[in-house]
């Protein structure tokens, strides 16, 4: 099984709609963060959270909101989903500072179409 | 803010060696990643640099020069299934990474 595991995958939802993003983790780390990939733009963090009393925003958060309902699960939402939000959407995680810190490990991915 | 740039494209054969550049403005620097994608797959860690000089694993190598704000990502001994996006990422304070747009390698045979 994946340590880092987002539902749905793909998802096709009409404008004006809510929509939630899941992620859970087996890692046990303490950072998670869901970033947004769109063609050329590389990826662009929405939200980030250290622990489950802690959530930030991070480069584009307007039209997104998040929560951390526990160590190991974090979800992103979209309250009325618009065309422009269509992307592949990544969560990650991270052990904490230092070095390891330059590394994360992501989910697989989850690939929202808005019409 | 931050800003990287990488080349969007890089073609070569296999057995070659391709370096991928990455330049960086940033207000903040604790160290710059690397990351490499396979087809909108999930992005894996290669390496990541806190201190000039070069990191060599396996086929792969990454380099920083902080003064020049600068970095690159060398692939060695190119195989097929080294054709992917490759990012770069830099560190600009302790929670965050932000990325670049990456680079497309495609390996002909």
């Amino acid at each position: 099984d994946a340590d880092v595991t987002q539902t749905p995958r793909n998802r096709i939802t009409k404008t004006g709609k809510r929509i939630m993003l899941e992620c859970s983790q087996t890692k046990g780390h303490d950072r998670m963060y869901w970033y947004r990939q769109d063609p050329g733009l590389g990826l662009r963090l929405i939200y980030y959270s250290f622990d489950v009393k802690d959530i930030n925003k991070g480069e584009i958060s307007d039209g997104y909101s998040v929560s951390r309902q526990a160590q190991a699960k974090f979800s992103l939402s979209l309250e009325s989903a618009i065309p422009n939000q269509t992307a592949l959407y990544f969560c990650a995680t991270s052990v904490g500072s230092g070095g390891s810190a330059g590394e994360l490990f992501f989910g697989e991915g989850s690939r929202l179409t808005v019409l | 803010g931050q800003s990287l740039e990488q080349p969007s494209e890089v073609t070569a054969v296999e057995g070659a060696i391709v370096q991928i550049n990455c330049t960086y403005q940033t207000s903040g620097f604790y160290g710059l990643s690397w990351y490499q994608q396979h087809d909108g797959g999930a992005p894996t860690f290669l390496s990541y640099n806190a201190l000039d000089g070069l990191e060599e694993t396996g086929r792969f190598s990454s380099f920083l020069s902080r003064s020049d704000s600068y970095g690159y990502l060398l692939l060695q001994e190119l195989q097929m299934k080294d054709s992917a996006s490759y990012f770069c990422a830099v560190r600009p304070n302790d929670y965050k990474l932000s990325f670049g747009a990456g680079t497309t390698v495609t390996v002909r045979a």
